[in-house]
Order: structure tokens, then C-alpha cells, then sequence
């Protein structure tokens, strides 16, 4: 089946720089992708909306700013954590709908970061 | 390996009907349990969650149970309505991994 695949898997950084997490449609293409970030003993939120050519479309109360996303290519989008904190230590996942069907959606495997 | 899986794998009814959607894990070592609602084409929409020390959670016409010792959870929807039609998917925290169930696609007949 479809994979969606995450890089890195884990990364700890110092608090002020910025961290850059890969998401890759494996093997079909993805107009759209999307991030989510789990908060510690909490639920999985939808942060925003990759879109291929296009700005990413934010939930509310997420800072674009701060939360920095790229949609280069049919297959690939960053999510960029700029000047990161200690509160934005996370786990991040993003998903791409399948090209078959848009109730299906494929989840990569996740990006722990940590920030010290 | 901890597995989700949800029956139906698609359900319609006719609106103002009451209906549930089950989610079965394999592994009762989960931490949370999560429904959630995709649109297509569309993320996913958080609806409820359940802490591993709760059994269920409300939210309007939206009732989420979880029985650990049986690897169950269920979604109630009271009263449906063609704006409920989506597919619901569960999802289970297990340790420090996400396992996501396959999803109930929905229609709610007018």
C-alpha cells in the first residue's frame, strides 16, 4: 500500500533555532498533505493544510509564522518550527488522502521533537 | 503489534436515526483513544477523547465510551443528520506510537 514517510524520527534541539521536519508520499503524489501535532497525555490536533504550489492553510490558533510550511512538490512537504521553544516539543505527523479515494488518508510515522 | 479495526466499514442510514460505530484494539495498553472525522479531502477533525482512566466522554449529540479490558470503544451519534456524513476514524496512543483504525464511512440519509 501507499506510505508516507517522516524525517527525521526524533530530534532534540536548543531553544532559538529552527527545526525542519520532512514529509514524503512514497509512491503516489499528493496535491495536499496534512500536519498534526500531539501534545504530551493529549489529543492529535490538525495544525494546517499542505497544499502543492500554494500556501498552506493554517487551523485556528496555529502561527504560521512560527510554524513554517513548504509544499515543493507532488510528493514532499516541510514543516519548518522556527526559533523553537520548550512548548513546542511534540510529537508531528502529517498525512496525504490517497489518490484513489479522498476518505483515506495514509499517516507517516511520526517526528518526535524535543527542545531543550 | 497493536491493530485497530472498526465496524461497519461504511454505514448509511436515514436522518434522526441513532447509531453506533465500534472500534476494537488488540492490545489494551493504550493510553488514549481518539475519534476523529474526515471530510473528504479534508484533515481530520478531532471529536472526542478518552483518557486510558475514563470511560467515556460527551459532546453534544456525540457519546464516546472506552472498555479497555474488552480492546472497545464506541461512538454513539444521536439523532444524525446529513452534515454528520463523513468517515470516523479511531485512533489509539499506544505507548509512544499512534495506530490508526481504518475508518467508518458514514452517510446519513436525508
Amino acid at each position: 500500500g501507499a506510505v508516507v514517510s517522516q524525517h527525521p524520527s526524533r530530534v532534540i534541539c536548543k531553544s532559538g533555532t529552527s527545526v525542519k521536519i520532512e514529509c514524503r508520499s512514497l509512491d503516489f503524489q499528493a496535491t495536499t498533505m496534512f500536519w498534526y501535532r500531539q501534545f504530551p497525555k493529549k489529543s492529535l490536533m490538525l495544525m494546517a493544510t499542505s497544499n502543492e504550489g500554494s500556501k498552506a492553510t493554517y487551523e485556528q490558533g496555529v502561527e504560521k509564522d512560527k510554524f513554517l510550511i513548504n509544499h515543493a512538490s507532488l510528493t514532499l512537504s516541510t514543516l519548518t518550527v522556527t526559533s523553537a521553544h520548550p512548548e513546542d516539543s511534540s510529537f508531528y505527523i502529517c498525512s496525504a488522502p490517497s489518490q484513489a479515494s479522498t476518505d483515506t488518508q495514509y499517516f507517516g510515522p511520526g517526528t518526535r521533537l524535543t527542545v531543550l | 503489534k497493536q491493530e485497530v479495526t472498526q465496524i461497519p466499514a461504511a454505514l448509511s442510514v436515514p436522518e434522526g436515526e441513532n447509531l453506533v460505530l465500534n472500534c476494537s484494539f488488540t492490545d489494551s495498553a493504550i493510553y488514549n483513544l481518539q475519534w476523529f472525522r474526515q471530510d473528504p479531502g479534508k484533515g481530520l477533525t478531532s471529536l472526542l477523547l478518552i483518557q486510558s482512566s475514563q470511560r467515556e466522554q460527551t459532546s453534544g449529540r456525540l457519546n464516546a465510551s472506552l472498555d479497555k479490558s474488552s480492546g472497545r470503544s464506541t461512538l454513539y451519534i444521536a439523532a444524525s443528520q446529513p452534515g454528520d456524513s463523513a468517515t470516523y476514524l479511531c485512533v489509539g496512543l499506544n505507548g509512544q506510537n499512534f495506530v490508526f483504525g481504518p475508518g467508518t464511512r458514514l452517510s446519513v440519509l436525508p
